[in-house]
């Protein structure tokens, strides 16, 4: 079946620029997280969604960054006004539910800004 | 706080040698989840194993093994007879048992195999 999918693969952006990341989860799957991978770091997390609650953004660097989720499906990450410092892989994963492991992840949108 | 640390920025080893990818991990947690991904060159995560904090048992799967120690927070994973294939990186992973609102990834061992 269909795994997470997100889009584009490649973004490259001048600085102060907005740019939007989008995530389809795997269908069914309730929750949904963002992270960033920087270059020659680990994961770090960013957002989680479950279902219709409130998100926890307390992984969200700056208010530059938003994300949300629309229909309990679709997630848009949106980061305003880019600085070099943003650009990483944005990864999107997926879940049943926060009991469900694992997490399912997309493969990634590499986010260069210029 | 929580925290996941993996000392090895970077490990070669020759095909057919073993190698351990060493993990150790903080929490405040009792209880508390503990993973392993593998990150291939194409980019995408592969869910390898997850372990519960009341599961001290080492698992073995084929060529992987994990050795889970509460007594030193450390979560390894040997890779017996390496292949190229397994050339990736890997990384450990924390999450709480009740709350999966964050995990918490540490910054990841890079394998290279060579033949």
């Amino acid at each position: 079946g269909a795994g997470v999918s997100q889009s584009p693969s490649n973004k490259v952006t001048e600085k102060g620029k907005d740019v939007e990341l989008r995530c389809d989860p795997i269908s069914g799957h309730t929750a949904l997280y963002w992270y960033r991978q920087s270059l020659g770091q680990g994961l770090e997390f960013l957002i989680y969604f479950q279902g219709n609650s409130a998100p926890d953004k307390s992984g969200l660097p700056s208010d530059r960054f938003s994300a949300e989720r629309t229909g309990g499906s679709v997630s848009t990450l949106t980061i305003q006004r880019t600085q070099q410092e943003d650009s990483a892989v944005y990864l999107c994963a997926s879940s049943y539910g926060p009991e469900e492991q694992p997490q399912h992840f997309g493969d990634g949108t590499r986010l260069s800004i210029l | 706080a929580q925290k996941v640390t993996q000392a090895q920025t970077e490990i070669s080893v020759v095909e057919k040698e073993d190698v351990t990818l060493d993990c150790v991990y903080e929490t405040r947690d009792t209880t508390y989840y503990l993973f392993w991904y593998k990150q291939p060159p194409s980019g995408e995560l592969v869910f390898l194993i997850r372990r519960n904090s009341f599961d001290e048992q080492n698992e073995i799967s084929g060529r992987y093994s994990w050795n889970f120690q509460k007594s030193t927070s450390s979560f390894n994973f040997t890779i017996t007879a390496s292949q190229v294939v397994d050339s990736a990186v890997y990384f450990c992973a924390l999450s709480d048992l009740y709350n999966f609102n964050k995990f918490y990834f540490g910054s990841g061992t890079k394998l290279n195999v060579k033949p």
